[in-house]
């Protein structure tokens, strides 16, 4: 059975402190990694895909790296605008459904 | 920009009554996907449909159907709304293999 799992669970960072965020997979052959942001209330919003072990991609203070079994979203210096949960996604090679992790939230204060 | 619009953001039934959840999207997306999201549970699949008329059950069907009669419209129905479908219901749509890009959500309550 596929499976995703998130950590930390919550993660609390003064500005400008950076960290990482850890998600660990178990699928039969995956065909991508999926990366989200879901502010409170509000639906979740992409922020990257990753297709193979040694894949990186970067987005303002956000850059997210895979491997066989993770991926990681690190956040460089982050600011009190990147406080949300983030969601970590796998797809397998057979399918179309999305297995989702529980995420971790972010809170960082200034 | 991808479009995903739910038709309502709050909502507040009553047990037993039929309630219509809708979602439009403007990309020409052969996918769309129907989620519940609950503290403490995540995301959880309800249906999802790939094609016109299509639909496949996904991890929680059970007191919901769907109905996808136009590429762009997906349907959620609750038959008799019970007060643990309360929750936030989320719409995706997706090209084939690509990421799913997330609607508004709406916040149901059942009382």
């Amino acid at each position: 059975e596929d499976q995703v799992t998130q950590s930390p669970e919550a993660l609390r960072l003064q500005e400008g402190e950076s960290s990482s965020l850890n998600c660990s997979y178990t699928v039969s052959g995956l065909r991508g990694l999926f990366w989200y942001r879901q502010d409170p209330g509000k639906g979740p919003e992409f922020l990257f895909t990753l297709y193979s072990a040694g894949e990186e991609k970067e987005k303002e203070r956000l850059k997210a790296t895979l491997t066989k079994k993770e991926s990681f979203l690190h956040i460089t210096a982050p600011k009190p605008e990147d406080s949300a949960t983030y969601l970590c996604a796998v797809q397998a090679e057979y399918g179309q459904n999305f297995v989702f992790g529980p995420g971790t939230r972010l809170s960082v204060l200034p | 920009d991808v479009k995903v619009t739910q038709s309502s953001r709050y909502l507040v039934k009553r047990t037993g009554e039929k309630v219509f959840l809708e979602c439009v999207q403007d990309m020409d997306h052969e996918n769309m996907f129907w989620y519940r999201q609950d503290p403490g549970l995540g995301l959880r699949l309800i249906y999802f449909s790939y094609d016109v008329k299509m639909k496949e059950k996904g991890d929680i069907p059970e007191g919901y159907s769907v109905s996808r009669e136009k590429k762009e419209r997906f349907s959620l129905i609750l038959e008799s709304a019970s007060t643990n479908q309360t929750s936030m219901y989320l719409c995706a749509s997706s090209y084939f293999g690509t990421e799913q890009y997330f609607g508004p959500g709406t916040r149901l309550t059942v009382t």
